[in-house]
């Protein structure tokens, strides 16, 4: 079974840049994440989506972040303009569907660097 | 909110002794724990998960956790350490938020195993 899929690995941008992420989550798979994490920290829920919807952006920030799953399958994630503070690995991870007990599998993540 | 708190930053074990890596909890209700792992430059790996039933929960590449209610813990273990057990590990809870399941993660423990 093939795992979720990122691109790119890895990004380098200016302050002020926009730049976009992508994932395929595991085929079949109804919910889609995207976490944040800080060199330092554990994983931050930035958005949840249950097939093409969205159930969770509370940690999102929207002036600067959005994000899409059409079709529900695959999802970007988009930052504009980028900040120094946005600099960290944006990890996918998807569950079959959102149950209590669902385990999350994760992609290998996209590392952004800002300067 | 739920919680997890990891409170060693890292731990340092000698191949071929046994690991424990330390995990508390917060929670209101029942808890569902679960321990990740974080090779360098990877996304998490699921080890296991306590939902219900046994305290000792067996997991991937010989990781076992025991689940206690009465000091709040949910320590990772594995009888004999590998060279390659080195790398970051990470408990979480899952949360109820906006009323659908959600992550929160600890804010890891770094393992290292010596030769």
């Amino acid at each position: 079974e093939a795992g979720v899929a990122q691109s790119p690995r890895y990004k380098i941008i200016e302050k002020r840049q926009s730049v976009a992420f992508w994932c395929n989550p595991i085929s079949g798979h109804a919910t889609l994440y995207w976490y944040q994490q800080i060199l330092g920290q554990g994983p931050k829920l930035l958005i949840q989506f249950q097939n093409n919807g969205v159930v969770d952006d509370s940690q999102l920030p929207k002036d600067r972040f959005s994000a899409e799953r059409l079709k529900g399958v695959d999802s970007t994630l988009k930052i504009q303009p980028a900040k120094l503070e946005d600099s960290a690995v944006y990890l996918c991870a998807s569950s079959p569907v959102t149950g209590g007990t669902d385990t999350q599998y994760f992609g290998p993540g996209t590392r952004l660097t800002v300067l | 909110a739920q919680s997890v708190a990891q409170p060693e930053d890292q731990v340092n074990v000698a191949e071929g002794n046994p690991l424990t890596v330390k995990c508390t909890y917060s929670v209101s209700g029942n808890p569902y724990l679960f321990w990740y792992v974080q090779y360098p430059n990877r996304g998490l790996q699921f080890l296991l998960k306590y939902i219900t039933g046994d305290n000792l929960v067996k997991g991937s590449y010989g990781f076992e956790a025991e689940f206690n209610k009465s000091q709040t813990s949910f320590h990772l273990k594995k009888p004999s350490a590998l060279v390659s057990d080195s790398a970051l590990y990470f408990c979480a809870v899952r949360d109820w938020g906006t009323g659908f399941q959600k992550l929160v993660f600890g804010t890891g423990t770094r393992l290292l195993v010596s030769p």
